[in-house]
């Protein structure tokens, strides 16, 4: 089944404990993108991936770091977590016309 | 940057009314993009629209992109309770490249059975 997979779906963590949220996709897909939704601000974009090792920074990217070594993972690394950053997260891919999102990673940081 | 506005913010219709969401960027767009996502759910793409003028129909949705292709609207004719969810829209960069792609706020439908 195509899809996109993340993981983990739920995180508790504490205020500078660095975490990585992991991203993949079975489609081959060229576009990669982190995107975080929060309540009255929308769906904005983190970072983007373009194809491998090819990456950059979306509307809202302090506080995150991507990677893209492979053409269908594309983790999202938090180094020092902050309450600010609780949030839910989605990542998604694409081929160029529409995303294909996850299911979404609801971060907790206390 | 390029924002990306839609209104109404939130809608409550009665089972069988219609149902219509605006979407507004400060910039031309190359095309528009609309998903939809159930409560609980993750957005989930529907439809894209490139043309100046295009209408798009599917089933009981209706999408129209602006002649300016600065607006775009959904319609959905006779709403069910399945059409629940939030609606968005969201356009890429002033390049045209899909993958910097900013959304909208959203609009909520809720349908009173």
């Amino acid at each position: 089944e195509a899809q996109v997979t993340q993981n983990p779906r739920y995180l508790i963590t504490v205020t500078g404990k660095k975490l990585t949220v992991t991203c993949s996709q079975n489609m081959n897909h060229e576009y990669m993108s982190w995107y975080r939704q929060d309540p009255g601000l929308g769906l904005r974009q983190i970072y983007y991936s373009m194809n491998v090792e090819v990456t950059d920074k979306g509307d809202v990217p302090e506080g995150y770091k991507v990677s893209r070594k492979e053409k269908r993972n594309f983790p999202l690394i938090l180094e020092s977590p902050s309450p600010n950053q609780t949030s839910l997260y989605f990542c998604a891919s694409s081929t160029g016309v529409g995303y294909t999102f996850g299911s979404g990673t609801r971060l907790t940081v206390v | 940057g390029q924002q990306v506005m839609q209104i109404p913010q939130y809608r409550h219709v009665q089972e069988g009314e219609d149902f219509t969401t605006y979407c507004n960027s400060s910039t031309t767009l190359s095309n528009i993009q609309w998903y939809k996502q159930r409560p609980g759910g993750h957005p989930v793409f529907l439809i894209q629209l490139v043309k100046s003028g295009e209408v798009k129909k599917q089933k009981r949705l209706t999408f129209q992109f602006g002649e300016a292709k600065k607006n775009s609207s959904l319609h959905i004719t006779a709403t069910q309770t399945t059409d629940v969810g939030t609606y968005f829209c969201a356009g890429p960069d002033s390049g045209g490249s899909n993958y910097k792609l900013t959304f909208g706020k959203g609009t909520l439908l809720t349908v009173n059975p």
